[in-house]
């Protein structure tokens, strides 16, 4: 079964703070995504990236950075957290052009 | 962009009726059509899946989806449902194009199954 595991289910920072959310998975796959879950709006795609080192913009990229060094970690970067990004993070992967699996979320409250 | 509708927010339906939950997406072009669920606290795990041949896709725990090339449609059912069956809902489209397969989601529909 494919696996994606993220670094923390529950984070509590500070308004400043630098925030790191990790995520990886166990299948090799190209395409790596974060989106973050807000009620009422779905899932918006925040950063994706299809190869080590490659990365897109979303559709909300604003406030966020990420990186990826490795295949099996993608990692999603707050550099100064605001209250506004106090939501549901969710990381997914993907082989190419299949379906997409997702990590178990971690839920940020910025203070 | 694709654009993809959830007409329901909320669906509440009684244990062992029948239920449907409605998905339509905006692009004529070739797509690929998925319903994941929700339970809470979770992340999303794939019901089912879309890509080509049969219009009538059956996934797990019982539900089915039905593409619709004309309506633009692609509608979860299920006949019986279960108190385990309350989750939220998404629906979610990509198109077949070349590239990475960015998944376009719905807002969600949060079904809720009465005793």
């Amino acid at each position: 079964d494919v696996k994606v595991t993220q670094s923390s289910r529950y984070l509590v920072k500070r308004t400043g703070e630098k925030v790191f959310l990790e995520c990886v998975q166990d299948m090799d796959h190209e395409n790596m995504f974060w989106y973050r879950q807000d009620p009422g709006l779905g899932l918006r795609l925040i950063y994706f990236s299809y190869d080590v080192k490659m990365k897109e913009k979303g559709d909300i990229p604003e406030g966020y950075s990420v990186s990826r060094e490795k295949k099996e970690r993608f990692s999603l970067i707050l550099e100064s957290a605001s209250t506004n990004q106090t939501s549901m993070y969710l990381c997914a992967s993907s082989a190419w052009r299949y379906e997409q699996f997702f990590g178990p979320g971690t839920r940020l409250t910025v203070l | 962009a694709q654009s993809v509708t959830q007409l329901d927010s909320q669906v509440p339906v009684f244990e062992e009726a029948p239920v449907e939950l409605r998905c339509n997406y905006s692009s004529s072009v070739s797509v690929y059509l998925f319903w994941y669920v929700q339970y809470p606290n979770q992340g999303l795990q794939l019901l089912l899946k879309y890509l080509s041949g049969s219009t009538l896709v059956k996934g797990i725990n019982g539900f089915e989806a039905e593409f619709n090339k004309s309506q633009t449609s692609f509608h979860l059912r299920k006949p019986s449902v279960h108190i385990s069956d309350t989750a939220e809902y998404f629906c979610a489209v990509s198109e077949s194009v070349a590239g990475a397969n960015n998944l376009f989601f719905g807002t969600g529909t949060r079904l809720t199954v009465i005793p």
